[in-house]
């Protein structure tokens, strides 16, 4: 069936690197925009960052844009985050999730969710 | 403080009616499609509406959704036990180049 597994999640001291992945299988990855969603304990759902089917488009929230990079490889069904720079305030569950449209055309919408990976930030 | 504004719980007793509105501007709301996400806890959300007023395959026609302007309102009929969950709006943000979502709302069935 149709799924997100990501991984690459744990703990790490603040400053530090960490690369999320998150793999696809059951549907053809490539033609899909894929985005990273957080979540830190207790609270709400946060977006992160967002790539177009092909890697040509790329989007970053504020909080996140010049230290995470988003990236894909759809010879290998898989999504990155690379996390650099990474602060207390990142702690946070990192969810994969498909968008089967642009999501800058005004239809996208996150219609496939991974289970999430826990990124803890703690020196 | 999030781009689109959420009531932070609502409740009703069972087989009720429970609405929650979404509430937003001209940048994100009146120029893209809503979508709704219904999250329980240790989960990962899962998509309830899209396009507004959408349905996936799956999701009963007690949960509906409506957009008006800057607002939109996800609504559940038939209050269930099991709809007790924490649900979030969500669209683009145009002038953000980013995607938002609302702050969330905890549905409690009394």
């Amino acid at each position: 069936q149709e799924q997100l597994v990501e991984s690459g999640g744990g703990v790490v001291q603040p400053g530090r690197s960490l690369r999320l992945s998150c793999a696809a299988s059951g549907f053809t990855f490539s033609s899909y925009a894929i985005h990273w969603v957080r979540q830190a304990p207790g609270k709400g759902l946060e977006w992160v960052a967002a790539i177009w089917y092909d890697g040509s488009d790329k989007k970053y929230a504020a909080s996140v844009k010049g230290r995470f990079t988003i990236s894909r490889d759809n010879s290998k069904n898989t999504l990155y985050l690379e996390m650099n720079s990474l602060r207390a305030e990142d702690t946070a569950v990192y969810f994969c999730a498909r968008d089967p449209y642009y999501y800058g055309s005004g239809r996208g919408n996150l219609d496939l969710w991974g289970q999430g990976t826990l990124v803890t930030v703690s020196s | 403080q999030s781009v689109l504004t959420q009531p932070p719980s609502v409740s009703a007793a069972p087989g009720q009616k429970v609405t929650i509105s979404c509430s937003g501007r001209s940048s994100n709301i009146r120029n893209n499609d809503v979508s709704w996400y219904q999250q329980f806890p240790g989960t990962a959300p899962k998509l309830l509406i899209y396009d507004n007023d959408k349905r996936p395959s799956g999701i009963p026609d007690r949960f509906s959704g409506s957009k008006s302007g800057t607002s939109a309102t996800l609504g559940i009929t038939g209050l269930q036990t099991g709809d007790e969950a924490d649900y979030y709006c969500g669209t683009w943000d145009s002038s953000l180049s980013a995607w938002v979502f609302g702050g969330g709302t905890k549905v409690t069935v009394l």
